[in-house]
């Protein structure tokens, strides 16, 4: 089954408004969670690393205030895309690392469209 | 130069056919190697591993080459439920972080 959830699969904004995304760990508590972006025939990009009770981790180019990142408990991630822009449509996943094979679970994602 | 490479294909191959995808990566000190399955706008799925031995899962085979920084699949017998994107993945060293690809297109057609 299922280990991350993301809500909501999808969504449609209009340009200006933020859209929050949830990413929860199903199954086991996460410290760590991250957070990508994948534009049409592009490989997803690492956007930021999530820890829990402290500040992300953003990637070189990613605007920190533009995508806010708050993992407040094990279980919940979010990513609040802010003041959107049609430049920002694109597919967002969120992931948690895989215990002891080096690899992460990856959610369904978020398509999000900014109008 | 991009970290990880792959042509993109696509790749169109009758069921029954044999196929194989190359990836190289540019990071000598990478230490973890994988290939992912991508659906159509569907996150990524974890395929197999990537070991310096050579592993293999049914009808998939993973290589590695650490000289030539070089990976590859190959996928024996194909079906049309292989149609997909792979994805070429990479970890970073001595971090949780995983490097991807563009991935490379796969059709197999009937």
């Amino acid at each position: 089954g299922a280990v991350v959830s993301q809500h909501p699969s999808w969504v449609i904004c209009k340009s200006g408004t933020s859209v929050k995304i949830e990413c929860r760990s199903l199954d086991f508590q996460a410290t760590t969670m991250f957070w990508y972006r994948q534009f049409p025939k592009q490989s997803l990009m690492l956007m930021a690393t999530s820890n829990e009770g402290s500040k992300a981790t953003y990637e070189q180019g990613v605007e920190k205030d533009k995508f806010l990142i708050n993992h407040a408990s094990l279980t919940l991630s979010t990513l609040t895309v802010t003041s959107a822009h049609p430049e920002d449509s694109s597919f967002y996943i969120c992931s948690q690392p895989r215990e002891g094979r080096e690899t992460q679970y990856f959610g369904p994602g978020t398509r999000l469209l900014v109008l | 130069r991009k970290e990880v490479e792959q042509d993109p294909g696509p790749f169109n191959v009758p069921e029954g056919a044999t196929v194989a995808f190359n990836c190289t990566y540019s990071n000598s000190a990478s230490q973890s190697f994988f290939w992912y399955r991508q659906d159509c706008r569907k996150e990524p799925k974890l395929l197999m591993s990537v070991y310096s031995s050579g592993n293999e899962d049914g009808r998939f085979t993973a290589q590695l080459n650490r000289a030539s920084q070089y990976i590859s699949l190959l996928i024996r017998d194909s079906k049309l439920s292989d149609s997909a994107t792979y994805l070429c993945v990479v970890s970073v060293y001595n971090t949780d972080k995983l490097i991807f690809g563009t991935g490379t297109r796969l059709q197999v057609f009937p």
